[in-house]
């Protein structure tokens, strides 16, 4: 079975400080990851996902995730970060395998805290 | 909105008593997921649905739980003789019929158990 870890429970930033939030995960196999963002009261959101192919990929808001395979590292990145991206911030895992295929693994979550 | 829609958005209920939550998906999603959420963790996989069809039962899922989607449009889940334990925020989520499909969440049900 897989298992993601995230670093951070709590992170708090200046606006425009970079934002790096880590994320490894524990799965021998093939794997999809996700990142999704919880802002408050509202439900869960993709902010992006890696399948294959380029292993930095860009998602919503100015987010970016870089996959290292061997590190087993999803970390989320943002150059500048905002008021506006105060929120949670769920790492995923979908294992491609066929006894798991279409159920997600999140981990514990990262609150971020960004202050104005 | 077109979103994933859950009902109640809370739900007070006292051991021992049974609850039944309502999740109605995006409409041309045939995949249908139950998640559970306690306090500083994240979701959890319950079960899954294609179509009407569930093909996924977490260990978690104990047999006072039961889900259903009758016509494979929205999903029940019902927890029988609730207990404290079962205090949590209960997530539906639901997405196409394709492995890389991205899932899309409700606002979830928030369950408190006294």
């Amino acid at each position: 079975a897989q298992s993601v870890s995230q670093h951070n429970h709590h992170v708090i930033l200046s606006e425009a400080a970079s934002l790096e939030l880590g994320c490894n995960y524990s799965y021998g196999g093939t794997v999809n990851l996700f990142w999704y963002v919880q802002y408050p009261g509202q439900h869960l959101q993709l902010l992006l996902k890696y399948f294959s192919g380029d292993p930095l990929v860009k998602g919503i808001k100015g987010f970016e995730a870089e996959f290292i395979k061997s590190k087993f590292s999803f970390n989320l990145r943002k150059p500048s970060v905002q008021w506006s991206d105060t929120a949670e911030y769920f790492c995923a895992v979908n294992a491609r395998s066929s006894g798991s295929a279409r159920q997600l693994t999140f981990g514990s979550g990262t609150q971020l805290t960004v202050l104005p | 909105d077109t979103g994933v829609s859950q009902d109640p958005r809370h739900k007070i209920t006292k051991r021992g008593q049974n609850v039944t939550f309502r999740c109605d998906p995006i409409s041309e999603h045939n995949r249908l997921y139950w998640y559970r959420q306690t306090l500083g963790q994240g979701p959890e996989f319950l079960t899954y649905f294609q179509n009407e069809a569930q093909l996924e039962k977490s260990r978690l899922l104990s047999d006072r739980f039961s889900a259903e989607r009758p016509k494979g449009s929205f999903s029940t889940l019902e927890i029988q003789r609730t207990e404290q334990g079962d205090s949590a925020m209960y997530l539906c989520a639901s997405s196409m019929d394709s492995h890389n499909s991205p899932l899309h969440f409700g606002n979830g049900t928030r369950l408190t158990v006294t």
